[in-house]
């Protein structure tokens, strides 16, 4: 059974800081990994599919990288600003068309 | 593009009811997927229709249903209501079985008060 794990659970800084969270999976059977920004009352936002060992996608000042023998994938947000306050998922495309999810990291930046 | 819709926005219904939720998903997708996220819990999956057919379900009862139509809007039907299927709906959709998409893309959600 797939377990998707995210850390932290929640994330205070400063506008301009940059920062990282960490979404861990014990197996690498799956297709792909999905990162979602979700901010409150709207929908879930598509930031990146990952599907190779050593895969890495930037999206302007985001950017993510995949290490599927290690069990990981990294989020890094550079100079976050207020805009960037959100809930940042991490999810699993195993087969049956379901995506598994992680808790998520809340993210919150103070201007 | 309009995006995947979902309505009502928000459904307060008593113990015991039935609850149903409707879908809309982007045009040219045929896959619809829908989640639950219960009060401090991640999303989990729920059931996933292509093409008209029901192709998978996640861990719930036969009192969770749905169909999708023709058109590929789809309907999540909650039978004989219970207080912890209060929660958050997310639907999602995708380009589906043929195009083997993994990006699957959400609407804003029903939130679901059972009281």
């Amino acid at each position: 059974i797939l377990n998707v794990e995210q850390s932290p659970q929640s994330l205070h800084v400063q506008e301009g800081d940059s920062t990282n969270f960490t979404c861990s999976f014990p197996s690498s059977n799956f297709y792909a990994l999905h990162w979602y920004r979700w901010e409150t009352a709207k929908s879930p936002e598509a930031l990146f599919v990952m599907t190779l060992n050593g895969d890495e996608k930037k999206k302007g000042r985001i950017s993510a990288t995949l290490n599927t023998k290690e069990g990981y994938s990294y989020l890094y947000i550079k100079g976050s600003q207020p805009e960037d306050s959100a809930t940042y998922l991490c999810a699993l495309y195993n087969q049956g068309g379901k995506l598994i999810f992680g808790q998520g990291t809340e993210l919150s930046v103070k201007p | 593009e309009a995006g995947v819709t979902q309505s009502p926005t928000h459904l307060i219904k008593t113990r015991g009811q039935q609850a149903t939720l409707r879908c809309s998903p982007i045009s040219g997708h045929t896959s619809v997927y829908w989640y639950q996220q219960a009060l401090g819990l991640g999303l989990q999956f729920l059931l996933w229709y292509d093409e008209g057919e029901e192709r998978n379900r996640g861990n719930f009862p036969p009192r969770f249903s749905g169909r999708q139509f023709p058109n590929y809007s789809s309907e999540l039907n909650v039978n004989a209501l219970e207080l912890e299927d209060s929660a958050l709906y997310l639907c999602a959709s995708s380009l589906g079985l043929a195009a083997s998409s993994y990006e699957q893309y959400f609407g804003p959600g029903t939130r679901l008060t059972v009281t």
